[in-house]
C-alpha cells in the first residue's frame, strides 16, 4: 500500500521552465518529509527536506511547499537546467518511526 | 569518506541460486536500511538495523531473503533460492545517530534472475 502518492508520473520541462512534482499522504503521524534526487545508475540522494511546522523552505532553485491541511507537499525547481533531469522521489517518515515511505518517482527531463 | 560501498554493482545469476549482495556503510552510522527498488513498486525498504541489531524486517517479501549485520562495518542481504521476481537494483543505505537524519545511499547493485 502506497502511503504517499506522487504525481506525475514523468514530467519535461524547457529549460529556464518551473518544474513541479506534487506528493499526498493520508498518515498524519509524518512529521519529517524529504526529498530525494536520482540520477542513472546513482543511488537516490537528499535535495531538500522539511518539517510540519514551515510552509516553505528554499534552497537554492529548489523550494519545498507544505501544506499540512490538505496533506500535500511539493517541490518547485525554478530556472529549470538539463543537468536537473533525474528522478525526484517524495517521502515521508513517521515521528516515531524509522521507515521512509517513498513515493513512486517523478522522471524529470528539461530540454534545452 | 567513501560513502556507502555497495559489492558486487551488477549480479546476473540462474534462478535456484543463492544470491550475496555486500555493505559497508558510511563509518559512525547507527542505522542502516536495505531497499529494493522496482519499476512496479518504486523504492520499498526491506529491513534496517540500528547498531547492528535488525529492528523491523517487515519488509521482506518472503523467508528467501535474509540479512545480517555482523559488524559496524558490514552488512549482507541473501536471497536462497532466487526467482527471476526477485530482479531489481537492491540500495544500501546508512545514516547517523536518527533515520530523520540524512540518508546516505550507497550506487546500489543490479540484480538480474533468469
Amino acid at each position: 500500500q502506497q502511503q504517499v502518492k506522487q504525481s506525475p508520473q514523468s514530467l519535461i520541462v524547457q529549460k529556464g521552465g518551473i518544474s513541479i512534482i506534487n506528493c499526498a499522504y493520508e498518515n498524519t503521524a509524518f512529521d519529517y518529509f524529504p526529498w530525494y534526487q536520482q540520477f542513472p545508475g546513482k543511488g537516490p540522494a537528499l535535495l531538500i527536506a522539511i518539517r510540519p511546522d514551515v510552509s516553505e523552505k528554499k534552497e537554492g532553485r529548489f523550494t519545498i511547499s507544505f501544506n499540512k491541511s490538505a496533506k500535500q507537499f511539493s517541490l518547485h525547481i525554478m530556472d529549470s537546467q538539463p543537468g536537473d533531469s533525474a528522478t525526484y522521489f517524495c517521502a515521508a517518515l513517521p515521528n516515531s518511526g524509522y521507515a521512509l515511505n517513498f513515493g513512486k518517482g517523478t522522471s524529470l527531463l528539461v530540454t534545452p | 569518506d567513501a560513502g556507502v560501498i555497495q559489492s558486487p554493482r551488477h549480479e546476473v545469476t540462474e534462478m535456484g541460486q543463492e544470491v550475496t549482495l555486500r555493505c559497508k556503510p558510511i563509518s559512525g552510522h547507527d542505522y542502516l536500511f536495505w531497499y529494493r527498488q522496482t519499476m512496479m513498486r518504486g523504492l520499498e525498504l526491506l529491513i534496517y538495523f540500528n547498531n547492528n541489531v535488525p529492528i523491523d524486517d517487515s519488509g521482506m517479501p518472503e523467508d528467501r531473503f535474509s540479512a545480517k549485520m555482523p559488524n559496524a562495518s558490514f552488512s549482507t542481504l541473501k536471497i536462497q533460492p532466487s526467482e527471476p521476481r526477485d530482479s531489481a537494483v537492491y540500495f544500501c543505505a546508512s545514516s547517523l545517530v536518527t533515520p530523520q537524519e540524512t540518508q546516505y545511499f550507497g550506487p546500489g547493485t543490479r540484480l538480474l534472475v533468469l
